[in-house]
């Protein structure tokens, strides 16, 4: 089973881009593709979009279009999540979870997300 | 891409049943056999409880159970547990590789 393994909290003040990593390790594929979700404080789980790392190919949810960008380091399976100008409203507990592997060039998707990283919390503050 | 509607709670009593509902449109809910299901306990990461509507994932109980009818999706936990308790978050293909999460539940075992 692949686990996904995220890089620490960050603290950032309103403005500055914030940039956080999913790593994966284990498991049987050559690659995951890898779906980001967030949670902010008194609310509920939010799906920013997703990457198919050996495709490069991401797609978002409307709202995050432009402000944040998915990209990934398929040689070393570590996928990136960076959004840009983020604002306090973006303080979250940030999730990277697999939504499908890819393997001799195919991939399969899921329509489900398991399994998680632990999470990164990101706290935007002046 | 509006949330999925969810009761903001639901409780019960240790051995009783609840299910908690998950309403979308048929853009996404109605549209696909594509609901998830995920339980999450604060400070960890969410779990995943059903998939494709209705199938459990390897070493989840088979207290949780699940369904779908036009654009509403349902989870059911029957012989209710205090380990139950948890926030429970639908989520649901929305076309063209996006995906919607509804705004979860809060499960409070009495």
């Amino acid at each position: 089973q692949v686990q996904l393994v995220q890089s620490g909290a960050e603290v950032k003040k309103p403005g500055s881009s914030v940039k956080v990593s999913c790593k994966a390790s284990g498991g049987t594929f050559s690659s995951y593709i890898i779906n980001w979700v967030r949670q902010a404080p008194g609310q509920g789980l939010e799906w920013m979009g997703r990457i198919i790392p050996i495709l490069g190919t991401a797609s978002y949810a409307q709202k995050f279009q432009g402000r944040a960008t998915i990209t990934a380091d398929k040689s070393m399976k570590i996928a990136y999540m960076e959004l840009s100008s983020p604002r306090s409203e973006d303080t979250a507990v940030y999730y990277c979870a697999s939504g499908g592997y890819c393997s001799g060039g195919t991939c399969n998707q899921n329509n489900w997300f398991d399994p998680w990283g632990q999470g990164t919390l990101v706290t935007v503050s002046s | 891409q509006s949330a999925l509607t969810q009761p903001r709670s639901v409780s019960g009593s240790p051995g009783q049943s609840v299910t908690i509902s998950c309403t979308g449109t048929s853009s996404d809910v109605g549209g696909y056999n594509s609901v998830s299901w995920y339980q999450h306990h604060p400070g960890k990461a969410p779990k995943l409880m059903i998939y494709d509507v209705s199938k459990r994932p390897s070493g989840v109980p088979d207290r949780f159970s699940a369904s779908k009818s036009g654009n509403t999706a349902s989870l059911t936990i029957s012989g209710l547990q205090a380990e139950d308790e948890a926030d429970y978050y639908c989520c649901s293909y929305a076309g063209t590789y996006t995906w919607v999460f509804g705004g979860g539940t809060k499960l409070t075992v009495l």
